[in-house]
């Protein structure tokens, strides 16, 4: 069975960092492209950040291109999403998601979710 | 970028309807659209991929329809666990990946 599990989520200063994790089990985590997809409250869904199964490649929304990097250690089966100058914007619950077998883009499996507050 | 248009934002429904949601996108997506449904304070889950195709063991009253720039969910017969909100999401191109509004099924 496939499991994600975020972790990382607090309250932090504008300006500030954090590092969100999702340890992933269940399936061959170094095979499948991994992705960081936000809610803030309230609101919709709002993709942030993919990378490919190999790490080679990675991708951002422009809303936080620059601010956010995305990264795996496929020894450790995990997921990071490393993120600063954060703004109050950012405050949102961030999902880690597990690519469909079909496509990159599209995700068969979600974390439960961690909560980033932005605020002083 | 692509932009996702759901419709409507709210529905109300009774279990047992029949009910239909639209999704536009504005530019042709091919067939690169898929459905999620959330409930309140959970992930999303993926119902159907591809327009049409059924995610594996999503039960069949749900159904998805489309290409180009309009697209359709539909649930044949409305149950009590199907009251959630549904998104739609183009994965055509992911410069960026886009995501519909979200359309809320209430009692």
């Amino acid at each position: 069975e496939v499991q994600l599990l975020d972790s990382g989520g607090g309250l932090v200063q504008p300006g500030g960092s954090l590092r969100l994790s999702c340890a992933a089990s269940g399936f061959t985590f170094r095979s499948y492209a991994m992705s960081w997809v936000r809610q803030a409250p309230g609101k919709g869904l709002e993709w942030v950040s993919s990378i490919s199964g190999s790490g080679d490649s990675t991708y951002y929304a422009d809303s936080v291109k620059g601010r956010f990097t995305i990264s795996g250690d496929n020894s450790k089966n995990t997921l990071y999403l490393q993120m600063s100058s954060l703004r109050a914007e950012d405050t949102a619950v961030y999902y880690c998601a597990k690519s469909h077998a079909s496509s990159g883009f599209l995700y068969d499996s979600w974390g439960q979710g961690t909560l980033v507050t932005v605020s002083s | 970028d692509i932009q996702m248009t759901q419709s409507p934002s709210t529905l109300s429904a009774s279990v047992g309807d029949r009910v239909t949601i639209t999704c536009r996108a504005t530019q042709s997506i091919n067939n690169w659209l898929a459905w999620y449904q959330q409930k309140p304070g959970k992930a999303p889950k993926l119902l159907i991929y591809k327009a049409s195709s059924l995610e594996s063991g999503v039960p069949s009253r749900f159904s998805g329809s489309g290409s180009g720039t309009e697209f359709t969910l539909t649930i044949s017969s409305l149950q009590p666990d199907d009251f959630a909100t549904y998104y739609c999401q183009q994965y055509n191109s992911y410069s960026p990946l886009t995501f519909g509004g979200g359309t809320k099924v209430e009692i």
